[in-house]
This record gives C-alpha cells, sequence and structure tokens, in this order.
C-alpha cells in the first residue's frame, strides 16, 4: 500500500495551460505539503497544510494554489503555466509539529514539462 | 534562522570503500537534522533522523550520523559503500522557529557516485 501517491507521475502540458496535481495519504497524518524540485536537484518548500488549514505559503506565484477537501488530499493547481515551472513536485504528510517526529512522508513525485 | 550547507556536491567512492558525505547546519534553536536519500527518478525516503536522545544516530541500509555540536555538524557515514547507495543524499534540517511550522529546509544536495 502507498503511503502518500501523487497522480500524475508525468505531466507535459502547453504554456498558458491550467493543470492540476493530485496527492493523497493513506497515513492519517495532520500535515501535508509541497515541495518543488528544480533542474538542479534544489529541494524548497511551497505549501504547508494542516487538517485543511493553510500553515505555510512560501513566496510562489499566485498562480498556484493549493486545495485541501480533506486531510488525507493536498491538491495542487496550477493557472497559465510557464516553462518556468518546469520541475518535479513532490507531495509529502507528516504528523503535526516540528522536531524530530516530523518526520515527512514523501511521495514518488510528478515531473511537469512546460512546452 | 535555519540552514544547512552539504559541503560536496559530488561524491566519487569505490565499491567496499568508506563514504562520507559532510553536512553542516546553522540553528537558533536545538536542531532536528535528517538525512534524506532520493534514488534516481524516485522520491525521498528518511535515512535517519537526530532525536537528541543520543548524538550517533542508526539509520537504513547502514548508514550512521553523529551530531556534533562544538562543530555544527551532522555528517553521514557508511562503513562499505554498495553499487546501490548510488544516489543524491540531502541534510535537512527542520524549522524549529517559533511558529514550530515543521518546514523542512534541505541543502542542496550530494550526488553519491560508486564505482565497481
Amino acid at each position: 500500500d502507498t503511503a502518500v501517491s501523487q497522480t500524475p507521475k508525468y505531466l507535459v502540458t502547453q504554456m498558458g495551460n491550467d493543470k492540476s496535481i493530485k496527492c493523497e495519504q493513506n497515513l492519517g497524518h495532520d500535515t501535508m505539503y509541497w515541495y518543488k524540485q528544480d533542474s538542479k536537484k534544489f529541494l524548497k518548500i511551497m505549501f504547508s497544510y494542516n487538517n485543511k488549514e493553510l500553515i505555510i505559503n512560501e513566496t510562489v506565484p499566485n498562480r498556484f494554489s493549493p486545495k485541501s477537501p480533506d486531510k488525507a488530499h493536498l491538491n495542487l493547481h496550477i493557472n497559465s503555466l510557464e516553462l518556468g515551472d518546469s520541475a518535479v513536485y513532490f507531495c509529502a504528510s507528516s504528523r503535526r509539529g516540528g522536531g524530530p517526529y516530523n518526520e515527512q512522508f514523501f511521495g514518488p513525485g510528478t515531473r511537469l514539462t512546460v512546452l | 534562522a535555519q540552514s544547512v550547507t552539504q559541503l560536496d556536491s559530488h561524491v566519487s567512492v569505490s565499491e567496499g570503500t568508506p563514504v562520507l558525505l559532510r553536512c553542516n547546519y546553522s540553528s537558533s534553536y536545538s536542531p532536528s537534522l535528517f538525512w534524506y536519500v532520493q534514488h534516481p527518478n524516485k522520491g525521498l525516503q528518511l535515512l535517519l533522523k537526530y532525536t537528541s536522545a543520543a548524538t550517533l544516530v542508526k539509520g537504513i541500509n547502514g548508514f550512521e550520523a553523529e551530531f556534533k555540536k562544538s562543530e555544527t555538524s551532522f555528517h553521514l557515514t557508511k562503513p562499505s559503500a554498495h553499487m546501490s547507495d548510488a544516489a543524491e543524499y540531502f541534510c535537512v534540517v527542520s524549522d524549529r522557529g517559533s511558529s514550530n511550522t515543521g518546514k523542512l529546509i534541505f541543502g542542496q544536495g550530494t550526488t553519491l557516485q560508486v564505482k565497481p
């Protein structure tokens, strides 16, 4: 059973389109995250939701909007896609709180390519 | 503010020889530190975490890391490299500021190459 799953695994689309990436976790965690990994493999957090409440919102364009229908799901919607949005996007989940118990479990990633 | 610096972007070892991946951290608080591994075209997997209970932390697949406060380091080691260890390794600190959001701050990554 996959703990954190993402769909799709690969997404190829044209500039200007709107797309969504879905994430689901079956670990019973309260907190979910979205990370972006660029072409140099640098990982940076984008958003974090705790029990459907946004708690981290890094400086990402407002074309990116996370949506959490329930605490097991955190989807990422991207409007008006740009070439620079091409990256690998990772979803993760954890129990709430920082410290050593904040082990985050990552999904397999979605490779987004904008043409 | 917390940060981590991985001192080597690329490390190459021969199979059967020791592995050392270096990481220094900066933190205003007692840090929570992790090492994650990413195999090619895969997600990230936790190797080990520093819980403050012991300075020498043992992880999966024979990896260890030692927390040294005086040196602000958390280097990752393995006595004998295996071909399957070839991957990208990330040193990570958890943001434990006043907001305590659990935000992870990643180092730049170290690519480990294992030669036969």
